[in-house]
């Protein structure tokens, strides 16, 4: 089974401090990927990566960062934290074969982060 | 460009009676279409898959969903709904025929299950 793990539930912090999100996944995957989930407005992409050390923007990278030095992590950095990013943050990956993205995405369990 | 759009928030069933989640899409392709589930407290999980080889796919624990082209909608059912259904339900779309990965989530639908 694929497994896709967060370093964190829970976290808090507070307004300005620089926060790290983890995630690993153990199934040689290519693709990772990072999303916000919020009420009412499903899952929306902040970032994602095709291969170690690339990155692209997803549909809201404002605030973020992302860093990918080995290919079973991808980080979420979020560089001076505020209020409107308290969400959960879900990782997902997902494989490469012969030049064509499996679309099927693996998620990990979430982390719930408040910033005060 | 594609979309997706799930037609309700909330839905509300009693334990034993079926289960209906519906969801539109827009896509100038051909699509891949899924739809995954969230238990509280829990990641996503994936349901089923549609990737054009049959119009009706089955997932786990019961459900399937219908694809249908000339309505552009994958409707989610279940004969019969059980408590342990009760979650928050996606449908998704594929945003390329492959080149990104990418995909596009609805706005969820929760799933209430009365006994």
């Amino acid at each position: 089974d694929v497994k896709v793990t967060q370093s964190s539930r829970y976290l808090v912090k507070r307004t300005g401090e620089k926060v790290f999100l983890e995630c690993v996944q153990d199934m040689d995957h290519e693709n990772m990927f990072w999303y916000r989930q919020d009420p009412g407005l499903g899952l929306r992409l902040i970032y994602f990566s095709y291969d170690v050390k690339m990155k692209e923007k997803g549909d809201i990278p404002e605030g973020y960062s992302v860093s990918r030095e080995k290919k079973e992590r991808f980080s979420l950095i979020l560089e001076s934290a505020s209020t409107n990013q308290t969400s959960m943050y879900l990782c997902a990956s997902s494989s490469y074969q012969g030049g064509i993205s499996t679309d099927t995405q693996y998620f990990g369990p979430g982390t719930r982060l408040t910033v005060l | 460009a594609q979309s997706v759009t799930q037609l309700d928030s909330h839905v509300s069933v009693s334990e034993g009676t079926p289960v209906l989640l519906r969801c539109n899409y827009s896509s100038s392709y051909s699509p891949s279409l899924f739809w995954y589930v969230q238990h509280p407290n829990k990641g996503l999980q994936l349901l089923l898959k549609y990737t054009s080889a049959a119009t009706l796919v089955k997932g786990i624990n019961g459900f399937e969903a219908e694809f249908k082209k000339s309505e552009t909608s994958f409707h989610l059912t279940k004969p019969s709904a059980h408590m342990s259904d009760a979650a928050e339900y996606f449908c998704v779309v594929s945003v390329d025929s492959g080149n990104t990965g990418k995909l596009i989530f609805g706005q969820g639908t929760t799933l209430q299950v009365k006994p």
